[in-house]
């Protein structure tokens, strides 16, 4: 039964610390996304890369936040420092897309997320 | 950017009751998707519809592209239909993709 895992599924840190949260995509999935989860923003997409390559980050602080895909199967979402504003759960999510466009995804499956608090 | 409004904001049900969500954008888009939250906070994307109407059991969807509107059917509602219910779409300009702050779907037994 092929699913997204994510790392850790809690979080607890001070304001200042670096944070790093970790996800495993589906095998054979060339996209990965990264969301993030607050009640006052809402769902907002930070970030997709497609074969490992950033392809839009637009949606994420440029200053503090970092992703990453070392490897096909491993997606790192970088904070530092954190501050308590950073406070939400992070979602990272696969998929498979025909080019790099996001209106060719079919289907994202979704990990069960980080819930991260900054204290 | 583009704004995503969706409607209503709430929604009570009986079980075995049918229901349709509505998800309006200012703009085109040409990436529109619906997504459930369940109560435990698991997202699923159900559905990937530009334009046209896609069907997936009990649920279905439909977009009129033209005009900027999109609809989530779910028929013979059930307890576990209940959740969150997300649209979201990007700008044909760009990349970005925009949420609507979602439909709170409960069906009581």
């Amino acid at each position: 039964d092929a699913r997204v895992t994510q790392t850790p599924r809690h979080k607890v840190t001070e304001m200042g610390q670096e944070v790093t949260m970790r996800c495993q995509p589906i095998l054979g999935h060339n996209t990965v996304f990264w969301y993030r989860q607050t009640m006052m923003q809402g769902l907002e997409l930070l970030a997709y890369f497609r074969n490992r390559a950033p392809l839009d980050d637009s949606g994420m602080p440029k200053d503090r936040f970092s992703a990453e895909m070392p490897d096909a199967t491993l997606a790192t979402l970088k904070i530092q420092p954190s501050e308590p504003r950073d406070s939400a759960v992070y979602f990272c999510a696969s998929g498979q897309t025909r080019d790099g466009h996001l209106g060719s995804i079919d289907t994202q499956y979704f990990g069960p997320g980080t819930r991260l608090t900054v204290l | 950017g583009i704004q995503v409004e969706q409607s209503p904001p709430d929604l009570i049900l009986q079980e075995g009751a049918n229901s349709t969500l509505r998800c309006n954008f200012s703009d085109s888009v040409n990436n529109l998707q619906w997504f459930h939250q369940n109560p435990w906070g698991q997202l699923i994307n159900l559905f990937y519809i530009p334009s046209g109407t896609k069907q997936n059991g009990r649920l279905s969807a439909t977009t009129v592209a033209t005009e900027r509107y999109s609809l989530l059917y779910i028929s013979s509602s059930q307890t576990t239909d209940s959740g969150v219910y997300f649209c979201a779409g990007a700008e044909t300009s760009g990349s970005r993709l925009t949420f609507g702050e979602g439909t709170q779907l409960t069906v009581n037994p």
